[in-house]
Parts: structure tokens; sequence; C-alpha cells
């Protein structure tokens, strides 16, 4: 069985601050970890994912995540936010060990970006 | 390409009535997901395909969902003898299965029975 976890149902910034949104998971196999955000009436879009190589990678819109195997996390990062950030942010977690397809969400993050 | 498509976007329909969602992939995706989001909850699996094959349907569907991909292109997605709890967006999603996976997702259908 895989899982993801999201601590915090509300994220407040202020602009121009860092962000962080935290995401914990648990799978079977390899990890395969990805961050989509939801702006209002509007359907998921991709952000960025972890598959292998560097435990930093980088997505769009200047965001990044950080993958830590030990903790098993995949916390989401920006170094300044801006107030268009706010959404609603997803992690999801897929076995990449086996070929299935079936990617799993936690219950998302809303992140609030104050002028 | 014009990304996922998914039909109607709104369905209203009373307790008992049997409903259909249709959802048109990108066209050089394999894979095709429909996955479930209520308010305050991420989007929960129900089903995919690889082609037109049926790979995997959650354990949490019940037997009036049936999903179909019969020619590996789009998707139906039916819901018999709909029921209250069965209020909720319905999401679309594709991808390739020889790329890592991440999936591009339709705008929903969403689902009210009165």
């Amino acid at each position: 069985a895989q899982s993801v976890a999201q601590p915090e149902d509300q994220v407040n910034v202020a602009e121009g601050n860092p962000l962080t949104v935290k995401c914990t998971y648990s799978v079977s196999g390899n990890p395969y970890l990805f961050w989509y955000v939801q702006y209002p009436n509007r359907g998921l879009q991709f952000l960025l994912k972890y598959i292998t190589g560097d435990n930093l990678v980088k997505g769009s819109y200047g965001f990044e995540a950080e993958f830590n195997k030990s903790q098993t996390s995949f916390h989401l990062k920006k170094p300044s936010a801006l107030v268009s950030d706010s959404a609603l942010y997803f992690c999801a977690v897929r076995d990449g060990g086996t070929n299935a397809g079936k990617s799993t969400f936690g219950d998302g993050t809303t992140l609030t970006v104050k002028p | 390409d014009t990304g996922v498509s998914q039909n109607p976007r709104h369905k209203i329909t009373k307790r008992g009535q049997n409903v259909t969602f249709r959802c048109d992939p990108i066209s050089e995706h394999n894979r095709l997901y429909w996955y479930r989001q209520t308010l305050g909850q991420g989007p929960e699996f129900l089903t995919y395909f690889q082609n037109e094959a049926q790979l995997e349907k959650s354990r949490l569907l019940s037997d009036r969902f049936s999903a179909e991909r019969p020619k590996g292109s789009f998707s139906t997605l039916e819901i018999q003898r709909t029921e209250q709890g069965d209020s909720a967006m319905y999401l679309c999603a594709s991808s390739f299965e020889r790329e890592s996976g991440e999936l591009f997702f339709g705008e929903g259908s969403r689902l009210t029975v009165l």
C-alpha cells in the first residue's frame, strides 16, 4: 500500500517570504514523487517530480522540492512567495519499482500568500 | 493538442438515475485514469487503463461504477442507480507509460445527486 500525508491544511505566508509545504509518504518500492497545484475552478496541474538523481528538483513557476529518503519526505519550497502562488497544492506518490500506474494523493494544503 | 477534455462539466441528477461521463485524453497518451474528489479531500483513485485494458480498479468502487475504454482512446465512466454519496467531482487524467508518469488532468465533471 502507498500513502501520502500533508500535515498542514493551510499555510499562510507574506509575499516575498520563503514558503514550505510539507509532504511525507509511504511506498513499498522506489518512490516516484509529484507535486500538483489546483487553482480555483481549474484542473490539477503538474508542478514537479522526483524520480531519481539529485535530491533537490526544480519545477514550474520557481518551485522546488527536496527529497529526503531517511525522513520519507518531499517538501515543496519556494524562496520568495508571490500572491499568485495562492492555490491548493497536492503531493502524490507512485511506486516506481513496479509498472503500476496508480498515483496516491494527499488531501492537499491551501497556500495563501498575503501582500 | 487541446489537453484532456471531460464532458459534461456539470451534471445534476435525481437519486436512482444513471449517469455517464466521457473523457478524451491527450492523443499520444496510452494511460487513462479516473479519480474522484470531494471537498477537502485529495483525488481518490478509481480505475485506470493502459490502451483498452483496465489494469486496476479500486476495491472501494462499488459494482454500480463501470468504466470502459473500448478503442484505447476516449473513456466513459458510468454510475448506475446514483446515490447522494456519489456527489463529487470526477477527474480524468492521462499519461504516457514510458515516461515517469506525471498525470495531465482535465477540468473534471461535477456530479450532484439530489
